[in-house]
């Protein structure tokens, strides 16, 4: 099982630019690693999703080096709108996750002006 | 397009109660989940299906039961309630990696 540790809270400004990393030391070979986004009474929203090196999408960075034990979300520039809970998920890409998703109990961003 | 949507929205139960929570998704996803959030906590799996007419236990199943009869439905069903499951109970449909999640049920059980 490819347990995953975050920070708890991060706080930063508007205009910054946010790393958040997730180890997942126990990652399998057929894992795949995805974060999520949640707000206050919302379900969480897809982010963004990389198996090994870096991944690029219109809102965030996906950092996995090579040994993949951990990956960094990069957040270019936040807005207070970006101030949401943020979650890694390592799972299984044959199974579909099966039992063995566990979101953890992510990462709380503050963006303040 | 509705993607995942999930009935009731918020549901007040006495303790010993029954209910079924329905999800229910236009996306053709082979794969149904269910979790429950409480607060300050992260996403813990209840149950989950790969495919119609499967189903399967997550890490918290007890106390629940769930069905996938078609392949766009997910019910969660609680035969007796307890004051323990009050929570927010979100479901999601997958096509095997990116997960699609509803808008959440909100239950408080007295």
């Amino acid at each position: 099982l490819a347990k995953t540790t975050q920070p708890i809270s991060m706080d930063s400004y508007e205009g910054q630019e946010v790393n958040i990393t997730c180890s997942h030391n126990n990652i399998a070979t057929n894992d795949y690693i995805t974060w999520y986004q949640q707000f206050p009474s919302q379900g969480p929203r897809f982010i963004i999703q990389g198996y090994k090196t870096k991944v690029t999408n219109e809102v965030a960075s996906l950092f996995i080096p090579a040994d993949r034990k951990s990956s960094t979300l990069s957040l270019p520039r936040v807005s207070l709108s970006d101030t949401a809970v943020y979650y890694c998920l390592v799972f299984n890409i044959l199974t579909g996750g099966g039992n063995k998703l566990t979101f953890g109990t992510g990462t709380q961003l503050k963006v303040e002006l | 397009n509705a993607g995942v949507t999930q009935t009731p929205k918020f549901r007040v139960l006495k303790t010993g109660q029954s209910m079924t929570l329905l999800c229910a998704q236009d996306m053709n996803h082979e794969y149904m989940y269910w979790y429950r959030q409480d607060p300050g906590m992260g996403l813990r799996l209840i149950h989950y299906s790969v495919g119609e007419g499967t189903t399967a236990k997550g890490e918290v199943p007890d106390g629940y039961n769930v069905s996938r009869l078609k392949k766009q439905n997910f019910l969660l069903g609680l035969e007796s309630a307890a004051p323990s499951q009050t929570s927010v109970y979100f479901c999601a449909s997958s096509n095997g990696e990116t997960q699609y999640f509803g808008p959440g049920t909100r239950l408080l059980v007295l």
